[in-house]
């Protein structure tokens, strides 16, 4: 089955330490992101690529990094720098007039 | 700058009943696209309905319809015959095209629907 998926579904992090969420999307789309959602909130925009070995700063990057080295992963490091890392944070990759999502992971900082 | 606003918070419908959730954009963008998505409290995001600017025709998939109305820079969501299933979380959202052929959304923020039986 085609699709995107995120792992893992439930992460905790301690103060101070940096974590990795995992986005593998096998639709062969170009295109990737990642958002956050805060509770109540619609989405916003972390970092996105629109092909491999290249990505942007979306709205809120300050505290992340990513990397794209193959063109089916997209992970997000969420670094110590980011003071307010609990979130939702759903990984979505596009074809034209549509945009498909990953079933997300909820980021919990102890 | 390109904004989405989603003025009801929450919206309650009889099952078996029609509902309009509403939603208005701001672009200066001649070409952009609408999206509409259903988020139940599992959390993932269900692709719903594509509306492009150019597109004639008001976009229908099953029971869901976009009211699209350029001028007035609305593309209301209607939905028909509510089920109990479709209370939800549902987020409007903008892509333009001219940021890339595939560029991100940005998303309103939200409407939370309850389907009474």
């Amino acid at each position: 089955d085609g699709g995107i998926t995120q792992s893992p579904k439930y992460l905790f992090r301690k103060e101070g330490q940096n974590v990795t969420l995992s986005c593998e999307q096998n639709l062969n789309h170009d295109a990737m992101y990642w958002y956050r959602q805060d509770p109540g909130q619609g989405l916003r925009l972390i970092y996105y690529s629109q092909i491999v070995n290249d990505f942007q700063k979306g709205d809120i990057a300050e505290g992340y990094s990513v990397s794209r080295e193959k063109k089916e992963s997209f992970p997000l490091t969420v670094t110590s720098a980011q003071k307010n890392p609990t979130a939702f944070y759903l990984c979505a990759s596009s074809s034209p007039n549509e945009q498909f999502f990953g079933p997300g992971t909820r980021l919990t900082v102890l | 700058a390109q904004k989405i606003t989603q003025t009801q918070p929450g919206m309650f419908v009889q099952e078996k009943e029609a509902v309009t959730l509403d939603c208005t954009y701001d672009t200066s963008d001649q070409s952009y696209g609408l999206f509409w998505y259903k988020q139940p409290s599992s959390g993932e995001m269900i692709f719903l309905i594509y509306q492009g600017s150019y597109d004639e025709q008001n976009a229908t998939e099953g029971r869901y319809s976009l009211n699209f109305q350029k001028a007035r820079k609305s593309a209301n969501l209607v939905i028909s015959a509510s089920q109990l299933g479709d209370s939800a979380m549902y987020f409007c959202a903008m892509r333009g095209v001219l940021r890339g052929s595939q560029g991100n959304l940005i998303f309103g923020k939200g409407t939370k629907l309850s389907v009474k039986p």
